[in-house]
């Protein structure tokens, strides 16, 4: 079965960092390019980051640039997310996705169950 | 950054209806565009990638049209399972944008 699992949210204290884990299973990681997308409370989807399949290539939103260090590990099969000086407005789910080619359009076609990232005092 | 604006935000329909979404870029985006559908609790799920190809397994009552800048989700006749939220994404270049969501509630 295609999957991907998340892991390693938790509530975390203003200007704190976290590192989370997309764990990938059913399918050949190192062939995707992969990204993070995060959902605040009640609120819409914002895309965040993304990696190339070597890694070689990453993109981030203005809002974590700087803060966020996206990288993968193939041999693990596994994505990271790691989050530095974070703030109450990074309190979010995170979701990992799967970055799919269907000839020349893209979409995200595989997405984790989330994992919780609460940031307070 | 390009920026997509869904209308409605939110609509309330009875199973049997026709519902249409729309999903307007601020820019040209060719086809570029995806839809989702996200119900409580869960990860978005791909309905529709290209602005018009249904992803394997996603019933035909949806469907995808447009190009550009103005696209639209349609749903031919509202299934109880169907009511959650809706967003378009695009790809046209990063940062790749979603919309801001439209939520079908029952009637």
């Amino acid at each position: 079965e295609v999957q991907l699992v998340e892991s390693g949210g938790s509530l975390v204290q203003p200007g704190g960092s976290l590192r989370l884990s997309c764990a990938a299973s059913g399918f050949t990681f190192s062939s995707y390019e992969m990204n993070w997308v995060r959902q605040s409370p009640g609120k819409g989807l914002e895309w965040i980051s993304y990696i190339r399949f070597s890694g070689d290539i990453k993109y981030y939103a203005d809002s974590v640039k700087g803060r966020f260090i996206i990288s993968r590990d193939n041999a693990k099969n596994t994505m990271y997310l790691l989050m530095s000086s974070l703030t109450v407005e990074d309190t979010a789910v995170y979701y990992c996705a799967r970055d799919r080619w269907f000839g020349e359009s893209q979409a995200f076609d595989i997405w984790g169950q989330g994992t919780m990232v609460t940031v307070s005092s | 950054a390009i920026q997509l604006t869904q209308s409605p935000s939110s609509l309330s329909a009875s199973v049997g209806d026709r519902v249409t979404i729309t999903c307007r870029a601020s820019q040209g985006i060719s086809s570029a565009l995806a839809w989702y559908q996200q119900k409580p609790g869960k990860a978005p799920k791909l309905l529709i990638y290209g602005a018009t190809n249904l992803d394997s397994g996603v019933p035909s009552r949806f469907s995808g049209s447009g190009s550009g800048t103005d696209f639209t989700l349609i749903i031919s006749s509202l299934q109880p399972e169907d009511f959650a939220v809706y967003f378009c994404q695009h790809f046209n270049s990063y940062p790749v944008t979603f919309g801001g969501g439209t939520n079908v509630e029952i009637k």
